[in-house]
């Protein structure tokens, strides 16, 4: 099956700063979803992205598609403690590939 | 809101036993799928199903097996437990082929003695 990257497998900020993930896949995907994960919960959907070149907004996070659609970005500005957990892109068409995730902490 | 229920939160089962996962989900999703959580590695897929007893290999199948007799049910079977399986499992559904986005259920922590 394909496989979906992740980087980077932790990131540590403090309150106030910003954070990044990235996904890199080595073929071309129909969607890319995001999904947050809190300490000892469940994997929680975020948002899902298909068009090329995609820019979606949450409040603070903003999530980007690559224009060739191989890659996708999770950007939080001014990272609050309730952002803590672990975030997972997946992509594919039906049945999803999950990168490894990024764990941020933050500390207050 | 739909809801994924995994019957098992935590559970401790033996080398050898044959072990019966199992998930319902309660509103009406054609897709289901098994996934296991390890550190570092993310979630990897076991298996899936698009329909009542269809099933699809995922990426990591051996040691395991599936059951969806009906749509609401999703049940993952270890034939004979090993310790390399202790692992946090996950049963996901989803409303239609198209990338919609999973529901997760709260996951049962499997550990393998």
């Amino acid at each position: 099956g394909q496989q979906v990257m992740q980087i980077p497998q932790y990131q540590h900020v403090q309150e106030g700063e910003d954070f990044t993930t990235y996904c890199n896949s080595s073929t071309t995907l129909s969607n890319i979803q995001w999904y947050k994960q809190r300490p000892g919960g469940h994997p929680v959907f975020l948002i899902q992205l298909v068009k090329s070149g995609e820019v979606k907004k949450q409040k603070r996070l903003t999530f980007q598609f690559g224009e060739a659609k191989k890659n996708s970005s999770l950007h939080i500005t001014a990272t609050q403690t309730t952002d803590v957990g672990t975030y997972f892109c997946a992509g594919g068409n039906n049945d999803m590939r999950f990168g490894a995730g990024t764990r941020l902490t933050v500390k207050p | 809101d739909v809801k994924v229920t995994q019957s098992s939160r935590y559970l401790v089962k033996r080398t050898g036993e044959k072990v019966f996962l199992e998930c319902v989900q309660d509103m009406d999703h054609e897709n289901m799928f098994w996934y296991r959580q390890d550190p570092g590695l993310g979630l990897r897929l076991i298996y899936f199903s698009y329909d009542v007893k269809m099933k699809e290999k995922g990426d990591i199948p051996e040691g395991y097996s599936v059951s969806r007799e009906k749509k609401e049910r999703f049940s993952l079977i270890l034939e004979s437990a090993s310790t390399n399986q202790t692992s946090m499992y996950l049963c996901a559904s989803s409303i239609d082929r198209g990338g919609y986005g999973y529901t997760f259920g709260s996951g049962t922590r499997l550990t393998v003695v």
